[in-house]
């Protein structure tokens, strides 16, 4: 069964710093493109970043680029998204999800105020 | 990133069909086609069609997706109260590289 866990959300101060961790189990990553997907509260969908099953490729949405990177850890089955220089706009439930999205995590909440 | 063309609400009634349209481009839906998602209030997303328009394992024949041009929809036959919930549909878009969301369709069944 593909499982995905997401962890390392929580409460920051704009301009700080978290990365959020996410630990597959029932297939490995390194087949897979991975992604990651926010909810802001109230809002809709919108994915904020993946990276190829072999770490070659990486995409960011653009509000993202630059202060975001997206890595993975195929010993650990994990993905990890390292968010910089945060903003307001980023408090959202991030999600990540396989492939064309097809399995998700029950996400991790980022709250980002002062 | 522009994003993909939902209609905001779509009401009907008990045992009546939905159809929910989403509107992209040839560099998205017209040419990589849709996925569909489903959210409940306080739940994570949940796939209802692959890109392929095929359901994946465990949802209802009730549910069908479709695509003609730069439009994709998904068809839900014989609505129930359970099919209350947000549709949302995303697409790979080649010119951005990046997958991008419709608003989302919030489904009342009267």
């Amino acid at each position: 069964e593909v499982q995905l866990v997401e962890s390392g959300g929580g409460l920051v101060q704009p301009g700080g710093s978290l990365r959020l961790s996410c630990a597959a189990s029932g297939f490995t990553i390194s087949n897979s493109w991975m992604n990651w997907v926010r909810q802001a509260p109230g809002k809709g969908l919108e994915w904020v970043a993946n990276i190829k099953h072999d770490g070659s490729e990486k995409y960011y949405v653009d509000s993202v680029k630059g202060r975001f990177t997206i890595s993975r850890d195929t010993d650990k089955n994990s993905m990890y998204l390292q968010m910089n220089s945060l903003r307001d706009e980023d408090t959202a439930v991030y999600y990540c999800a396989r492939g064309d999205l097809d399995d998700r995590g029950q996400g991790t909440l980022v709250t980002v105020s002062s | 990133q522009a994003g993909l063309t939902q209609p905001p609400s779509v009401s009907k009634g008990l045992r009546q069909t939905a159809t929910l349209t989403c509107t992209g481009n040839s560099n998205n839906v017209g040419n990589q086609g849709a996925v569909w998602l489903q959210q409940h209030q306080g739940h994570p997303p949940k796939l209802l069609s692959y890109r392929n328009n095929n359901r994946p394992s465990g949802i209802s024949e009730r549910l069908s997706a479709s695509r003609s041009g730069n439009t994709a929809s998904l068809t839900i036959t014989g609505l129930q109260p359970e099919d209350e919930a947000d549709y949302y549909c995303s697409a790979w878009d080649t010119s951005l590289s990046a997958w991008v969301f419709g608003g989302g369709t919030k489904l009342t069944v009267l």
